[in-house]
């Protein structure tokens, strides 16, 4: 069983350009959701998604979207970054059908905006 | 409005005294809670959820609805369970997005031997 992966690991950027992140889901997962984590919190929900659509999106700005693709692998783009968008972003994948809640995690993409 | 907390962003414990890590939630509707953990250098994993009512390495927690808590307990804690926890809430309301997790802050154990 593969489990989540992203890349790349770490990504300096500067403000105002664009950054795509991009996640592998677990074998059999069709769900994948985007978490930022900023240093000293927890994961913030960004969005979801299922059979290549967003089903459903927490408190982030238009210029955080993403996109899923046949295979269920998914990307992750910001535009205009902004330095408060410097963090630990995070892919986490499921199965809808077979138990949504259980969400495997992968390592994350630490980016840095200067 | 959904949201938890965790109110200890560290906590200390020798090997072999009890600990407990506190989460307390507000949610509307009927939601499912979880402990996440994160050991060094490692990815974030599910520890438990609490309609599982299981212990996992011997930690257990049990959902208080009526103080909306859900501590994560260990009777005699090692020094291998040092971590960061992540106390998590998941809604099934109208609306919700099946298997969003909303986080605590998360608490930092450490285990002295």
């Amino acid at each position: 069983e593969t489990g989540v992966t992203q890349s790349p690991t770490h990504l300096i950027k500067t403000r105002g350009q664009q950054v795509t992140l991009r996640c592998s889901s677990q074998s059999g997962h069709n769900t994948v959701s985007w978490y930022q984590q900023a240093l000293g919190q927890g994961p913030q929900f960004i969005f979801q998604y299922y059979r290549e659509e967003e089903n459903g999106r927490g408190n982030f700005p238009p210029r955080f979207s993403g996109l899923q693709f046949p295979n269920y692998s998914s990307e992750l783009n910001v535009n205009a970054l902004e330095l408060d968008d410097s963090a630990l972003y995070l892919c986490a994948s499921s199965s809808l059908a077979g138990g949504p809640y259980e969400q495997y995690f992968g390592p994350g993409t630490r980016l840095t905006v200067t | 409005a959904q949201r938890v907390t965790q109110p200890e962003k560290l906590l200390s414990v020798f090997k072999g005294a009890p600990v407990e890590l506190k989460c307390n939630y507000s949610y509307s509707g009927s939601p499912e809670l979880f402990w996440y953990v994160q050991y060094s250098r490692q990815r974030l994993q599910l520890l438990l959820r609490h309609i599982s009512r299981e212990s996992i390495k011997g930690f257990t927690a049990d959902l208080n609805k009526g103080e909306t808590s859900f501590h994560l307990k260990k009777p005699f804690a090692q020094e291998e369970d040092s971590a960061m926890y992540y106390c998590a809430l998941s809604g099934h309301g109208r609306g919700s997005t099946l298997g969003r997790l909303y986080f605590g802050r998360g608490t930092q154990l450490t285990v002295w031997p």
